[in-house]
């Protein structure tokens, strides 16, 4: 199985800072088919997870563009430019490219 | 607009069953590959299982892996999971999901609200 990690896993951030978030797969995420299907989900307190990036950098529908993904291989990164009180929640990198699918186990972000 | 909507949970004694449902709306569901995803209280994100659109392949998590069975019946747009011989830890919420790609091409782009499903003894 693929094991996916983050770094850090609780981000306090000033309103209006930048928070980055790293995430590393244990093995490359490029598929076959020469795509690398690393996501990043969001989950607000309370809510369910709501997908953000696809593709290592693909803004979703209505994502902010402060959220931008970047990365390749088995080293991503996910950026927030400027944090606001609504970005408060969980983030997930989550691998697509081989069964069993698997997580990262989620960064807390939260306003200092 | 893309809409899943979970039912079925509950309070269940362990090695107890559970049908979960997932009604789908607002996309042409039999063209889409679709998923469970659980979350334990306080815990994080644990893919459960996936179907293809004419549920010709199925995929499971080694830890339900003949405990649980995914279906669907696209004539109703809607997803299932059976569970059966519940365990402790088989208590979470359970998120059906549907891949962004059509069959098995990721991400998971919605994704619905949950169902709680809790094992006691």
């Amino acid at each position: 199985d693929i094991v996916m990690t983050q770094t850090p896993l609780s981000s306090p951030v000033t309103l209006g800072q930048p928070a980055s978030i790293s995430c590393r797969s244990s093995q490359s995420l490029v598929h076959s088919n020469g795509n690398t299907y690393l996501s990043w989900l969001q989950q607000r307190p309370g809510q369910p997870p709501r997908l953000l990036i696809y593709r290592i950098s693909h803004r979703f529908s209505g994502v902010p563009d402060r959220f931008s993904g970047s990365g390749a291989g088995t080293d991503f990164t996910l950026k927030i430019s400027r944090v606001e009180a609504e970005d408060v929640g969980v983030y997930y990198c989550m691998q697509g490219t081989q069964f069993p699918l698997t997580f990262g186990p989620g960064t807390k972000v939260d306003i200092k | 607009e893309v809409q899943l909507l979970e039912s079925g949970g509950g309070l269940v004694q362990r090695g107890g069953s559970l049908r979960l449902s997932c009604a789908a709306s607002g996309f042409t569901f039999n063209t889409y590959a679709m998923s469970w995803v659980r979350q334990a209280p306080g815990k994080g994100l644990e893919w459960v299982s996936a179907i293809s659109g004419n549920s010709d392949r199925t995929f499971y998590a080694d830890s339900v892996k003949g405990r649980f069975t995914i279906s669907r019946d696209n004539s109703k747009n809607t997803l299932y999971l059976q569970l059966s011989s519940l365990r402790d830890d088989d208590t979470a919420v359970y998120y059906c999901a549907k891949w962004g790609g059509g069959d098995f091409v990721p991400p998971f782009d919605y994704w619905g609200q949950g169902t709680l499903v809790t094992v006691s003894s």
